[in-house]
């Protein structure tokens, strides 16, 4: 079992370019989630998916979209790169909703110059 | 605004010696409440989800308690270890599965 995985760990972007994140878990979880972590601040929520072929906005959804055509793949685009995303981004999978754990990735760190 | 608070930020314990720090939380529409352990350079792994007033939890050396009408949560860490030393995170969710909200953690380290 590899769990979450999140390719790719590493990327620097110039503003403006776009990228692909993927996310990819083989425990069968219904629910993937895209966080982002900034120094001094918690996981912010960006989007979630509760399904294959569903996705809703979390908390800080803008920049950003996502897709879950496959149950066990969670896709974070950016379209047009900019320095306020650079972050940590980190996936993760679920079973079910609020009373059930997460199961994080490793985390992938973006750098927008 | 949603808002969770963990403190203290960071904390810097004897090793054997116990522990324990707070996790403060909007209560109103509380559905369940996260505790993760971030080891450095590693992923949140989860020590507890609690949802019920009252909810008492224990794996091993660690155990969480929640009150869900005053809106808090405590982590104890008995008989600290080096071990021990990581980010300890906890996450309020609310009614709908967009309202997941982390605290900035608590950062505990502990000294041999």
């Amino acid at each position: 079992n590899a769990g979450v995985t999140q390719t790719p760990k590493f990327r620097v972007l110039k503003t403006g370019q776009s990228m692909t994140l993927l996310c990819a878990q083989d425990m069968n979880h219904e629910y993937m989630y895209w966080y982002r972590q900034d120094p001094g601040m918690g996981l912010r929520l960006i989007h979630y998916s509760v399904g294959e072929g569903t996705t809703a906005k979390g908390e800080v959804p803008d920049g950003y979209n996502v897709s879950r055509l496959k149950k066990q793949n969670f896709l974070l685009g950016l379209e047009s790169a900019a320095p306020s995303q650079t972050s940590v981004y980190f996936c993760a999978s679920s079973y079910g909703t609020a009373t059930y754990e997460q199961y994080f990735g490793p985390g992938t760190r973006l750098t927008v110059t | 605004i949603l808002n969770v608070e963990q403190s203290p930020q960071s904390l810097h314990v004897q090793e054997g010696d116990s522990t324990n720090f707070t996790c403060s939380f909007p209560s109103s529409n509380f559905y369940a409440l996260h505790w993760y352990r971030w080891e450095t350079a590693k992923s949140p792994e989860a020590l507890f989800v609690m949802t019920l007033n009252g909810d008492e939890k224990k794996k091993g050396r660690i155990s969480a308690t929640l009150n869900t009408k005053e809106g808090y949560s405590y982590l104890y860490i008995k008989g600290s270890q080096p071990e021990d030393s990581a980010t300890y995170l906890c996450a309020s969710l609310y009614s709908s599965a967009s309202k997941i909200i982390f605290g900035s953690g608590t950062r505990l380290s502990i000294r041999p």
